[in-house]
């Protein structure tokens, strides 16, 4: 399968603060997901990119889909507890004109009242 | 809006038992599903790709024998484990294709499979 090389693989911060982690991939992407999961359920989907330097937003989320379609990026301001979780960006290669997505390797965020 | 449901959430048996899971759209048609495998602290693993009406596509590494796919109907995928032993237990989820833009792909809220 397809390598994505998500970074940092945990961040421990101050409620408030912002916060950022990326993906990248060694090939080009169709589409890059952020997702969110809690511990025992499914992936929540947060932000879809479609279009390369696309910046989308929701609510305190912003990602963007990176220029050269291999990267993207997701972060999260003035974070609150119940951003805790585990964050994971999924990619759909270029050769697949369906929605098949593999993951990258998430990022535990905590954050401190 | 549109909703997979994946059943059982939780089975715990003996080795050598084969078990099966279930993943349903509710409110859609999905000629492609995925399933993916998730261990404790990882990544969502993706196993193979279900395709209606015809055999299943497994990524490299996953044994097609071993993990039985089964998409009979527009809204049905099944996955059976066959023979299980500990090291299958994982957490197992399914996803459906939306085939939209706003959720490409919507997942059911998993399987934990423990092997005893």
């Amino acid at each position: 399968g397809q390598q994505l090389n998500q970074s940092p693989q945990s961040m421990f911060i101050q409620e408030g603060e912002d916060v950022s982690m990326n993906c990248t991939s060694s090939s080009i992407f169709n589409t890059w997901l952020w997702y969110k999961q809690d511990p025992g359920e499914g992936p929540v989907l947060l932000i879809a990119l479609y279009k390369a330097g696309e910046l989308t937003s929701n609510g305190r989320l912003t990602a963007q889909f990176g220029i050269t379609r291999k990267d993207s990026f997701l972060n999260i301001s003035a974070s609150i507890p119940s951003d805790v979780g585990i964050y994971f960006c999924a990619g759909q290669p270029l050769q697949y004109n369906f929605n098949k997505f593999y993951f990258g390797s998430g990022t535990k965020l905590n954050v401190k009242p | 809006g549109a909703v997979v449901s994946q059943h059982p959430s939780w089975v715990i048996c003996k080795s050598g038992t084969s078990v099966k899971i279930e993943c349903r759209s509710l409110d859609f048609q999905a000629t492609t599903m995925f399933w993916y495998r998730q261990f404790p602290k990882q990544s969502l693993m993706l196993m193979a790709t279900s395709n209606e009406g015809s055999k299943a596509t497994y990524e490299q590494g996953v044994e097609k024998d071993k993990f039985l796919i089964n998409h009979a109907s527009l809204t049905l995928s099944t996955l059976t484990v066959t023979s299980a032993h500990p090291e299958d237990s994982s957490f197992y989820i399914c996803s459906a294709d939306a085939g939209t833009e706003l959720q490409p792909q919507h997942f059911g809220d998993g399987t934990r499979l423990s092997i005893l």
